[in-house]
């Protein structure tokens, strides 16, 4: 099963771009790249998931290199309210493994 | 947006007492899970469950935990006989095509 490691926490300030690397170098080939965030007290939240290149929605950004042994999840013009911890998951065999995740403090 | 819905938000429960914890999943997924975090740890899978029946589990989930789909919409977590750290963060998921969606959880609290 494919571990990932994050960074455990950055900051950043209100409209800037934040990008979150994460590393996942055991990664199989049928396994996919999932982003979730989650505020103190609730369950997570679906970001974003990706399987190579790049893959963009409403909310974020997910850039996969070919090797797809890292990824980046990128949030554009951050808002207070982005504060949260951020898990970079892969979906192995219908099984979330699950790291740290990374803290995430806006500042204004 | 479809939700999964978890009942109840907080159970507190004298160790050695069974607890069910309540899901319903958004109705058309096939694909049902039970996480688990602890207070200010990472989240841990449990168990998952396809066609009425386990196809994972992890060393967590012993003898004193089963699950169940009891009438086809309900997602029932038990836990027979608590302990002091089964305290948690429940969250129940379920998964289409896609990423998984939780619900907002149930805090067990074992006192």
């Amino acid at each position: 099963l494919a571990k990932t490691t994050q960074p455990i926490s950055m900051d950043s300030y209100e409209g800037q771009e934040v990008n979150i690397t994460c590393s996942h170098n055991n990664i199989a080939t049928n396994d996919y790249i999932t982003w979730y965030q989650q505020f103190p007290s609730q369950g997570p939240r679906f970001i974003i998931q990706g399987y190579k290149t790049k893959v963009t929605n409403e909310v974020a950004s997910l850039f996969i290199p070919a090797d797809r042994k890292s990824s980046t999840l990128s949030l554009p013009r951050v808002s207070l309210s982005d504060t949260a911890v951020y898990y970079c998951l892969v979906d192995s065999n219908y099984q979330l493994i699950w790291g740290a995740g990374t803290k995430l403090i806006i500042k204004p | 947006e479809p939700e999964v819905t978890q009942t109840p938000s907080h159970q507190v429960t004298q160790m050695g007492q069974e607890v069910i914890l309540r899901c319903v999943p958004i109705s058309n997924h096939l694909y049902f899970y039970w996480y688990r975090q602890i207070l200010g740890q990472k989240v841990e899978f449990l168990v998952s469950f396809y066609n009425n029946e386990i196809s994972e589990k992890s060393e967590i989930f012993d003898d004193q935990f089963s699950v169940e789909r009891p009438d086809g919409s309900n997602f029932t977590l038990k836990i027979r006989s608590t302990k002091l750290e089964d305290s948690a963060m429940y969250f129940c998921a379920s998964r289409a095509a896609g990423g998984y969606t939780f619900g907002s959880g149930t805090r067990l609290t074992v006192v």
